[in-house]
């Protein structure tokens, strides 16, 4: 079974600063999607990196691949109360998607 | 376009009760997802539809748990009797095909078994 561990598991921050939260696995994974999840919602998609190494940016959001597949990181520069949410990172491997069980971001006025 | 529909959102019941919930995926996605989600973690897959075939159901309870996609569109989860263990958010998401792309997820069924 192959599992995704995401790190850290709670961050409250101020609004204005950076943050990174990271998704770790021992399985090489095909690709990788993150997901941000607000209060009473479903998940919504925010990217998929494909290549090992491979860096998207999308605004204020950076998200990078693990050159062996297996990692991932995203990164948000100058948080805002509107980034507050659960972000899932899911691992595609064939024919499964394996979920994190995420990272709860609270962004501060 | 409208996105993927679910209901009830709510729905509160006592042990050993039947439940229901119905999705309307996406028009034209031909894979539908079945997940459920715990308070503060990530969606764990309950059954995955290919059309009106069910590709991976390796993780569905089958002694109370049911589910069924008649016609390729619609789906319906059934759980008979509910426990209190099965107080969750049920997700119901769907794709083009498959996991190459993105899942458009409903905003869940909160079950409440007291």
């Amino acid at each position: 079974t192959q599992l995704l561990e995401q790190s850290p598991q709670f961050l409250s921050i101020q609004e204005g600063e950076n943050l990174t939260v990271y998704c770790n696995s021992s399985s090489v994974f095909s690709s990788l999607q993150w997901y941000r999840q607000e209060p009473g919602e479903g998940p919504v998609l925010l990217v998929t990196v494909v290549t090992g190494g491979e860096v998207k940016k999308l605004k204020r959001l950076t998200f990078q691949f693990g050159d062996a597949r297996k990692d991932s990181s995203l990164h948000i520069t100058a948080a805002q109360p509107g980034d507050t949410g659960l972000y899932l990172c899911a691992g595609v491997e064939g024919n499964k998607l394996v979920f994190g069980a995420g990272t709860i971001l609270r962004v501060k006025s | 376009e409208a996105g993927v529909v679910q209901s009830p959102r709510y729905k509160i019941i006592e042990k050993k009760q039947p439940v229901a919930f119905w999705c309307n995926p996406i028009s034209g996605h031909n894979t539908l997802y079945w997940y459920l989600q715990n308070l503060g973690q990530g969606p764990e897959l309950l059954i995955r539809y290919e059309n009106e075939e069910a590709v991976d159901d390796s993780q569905l309870p089958k002694d109370r748990f049911s589910a069924e996609r008649l016609k390729g569109v619609d789906s319906t989860l059934k759980i008979q009797p509910a426990e209190l263990g099965d107080s969750a958010v049920y997700l119901c998401a769907s794709s083009l095909s498959g996991y190459t792309g993105e899942l458009f997820f409903g905003e869940g069924s909160r079950l409440t078994v007291l």
